[in-house]
């Protein structure tokens, strides 16, 4: 069965400073990863997905994650921490061979952005 | 419109009272998920409806009865709940492929549930 690792339950940056978050999927090449973010007591949005149309893919509020096949990684960066983008996010894959279309989540990490 | 609306935001209910989360998308999503989220862990799969049909139910206890009234309108309803029974609840809408593929899910912003 899919499933993604998030290396990392917290992870705590300077404003400014570059943001790194890890997911790394298992077993086959799936069809969909996706990046999700929660802030505090709302539900989940989507940060952005990848498709398989192209490795690189840019999300909203600056986001963007890299498609690694060789390293099965879907890492989500962004150059620049701000204050707002202290969070928790998720990666996510579709289940697969289930006959389920529900998505199996990553355990979280949890950004803080220190002033 | 590309939101998943549900209501109340908050609920407080004891351990005997029926009360009911309710959930609408006007996507056209064919797909619609309830899952239960405690604090600090990811959201949890309770129940799938792919076209108006149950299609898994992930061994919830029967106090959680879900309904699909039509593609738009998705339902929760609580009975005699138990305090571990408090978590966010999380409704969530997607294209749901026949073909066995997934689009993106949308969730709506939870209902807080507090069971005393």
């Amino acid at each position: 069965a899919q499933s993604v690792t998030q290396l990392g339950s917290h992870v705590s940056v300077s404003e400014g400073a570059l943001v790194l978050l890890r997911c790394n999927y298992s077993s086959s090449v799936p069809p969909y990863l996706f990046w999700y973010v929660q802030y505090p007591n709302q539900g989940l949005q989507l940060l952005l997905k990848y498709t398989s149309a192209a490795t690189l893919v840019k999300g909203i509020n600056g986001f963007e994650a890299e498609f690694k096949k060789s390293e099965t990684s879907f890492h989500l960066t962004k150059p620049s921490a701000h204050m707002s983008d202290a969070a928790e996010y998720f990666c996510a894959v579709p289940e697969r061979g289930t006959g389920r279309r529900a998505l199996t989540f990553g355990s979280g990490t949890r950004l803080q952005v220190q002033p | 419109d590309t939101e998943v609306t549900q209501t109340p935001k908050h609920l407080v209910m004891g351990m005997t009272n029926k009360k009911s989360l309710k959930c609408e998308q006007h996507m056209g999503h064919r797909a619609m998920y309830w899952y239960k989220q405690k604090a600090k862990k990811p959201p949890e799969l309770m129940f799938v409806y792919s076209y108006e049909k149950l299609s898994i139910n992930e061994s919830v206890p029967s106090r959680f009865s879900p309904e699909c009234p039509n593609s738009s309108l998705l339902n929760l309803h609580l009975h005699a709940l138990q305090p571990e029974d408090s978590a966010l609840y999380l409704c969530a809408s997607s294209h749901g492929d026949r073909g066995g593929g997934n689009t993106e899910a949308f969730f709506g912003q939870g209902t807080r549930l507090t069971v005393v």
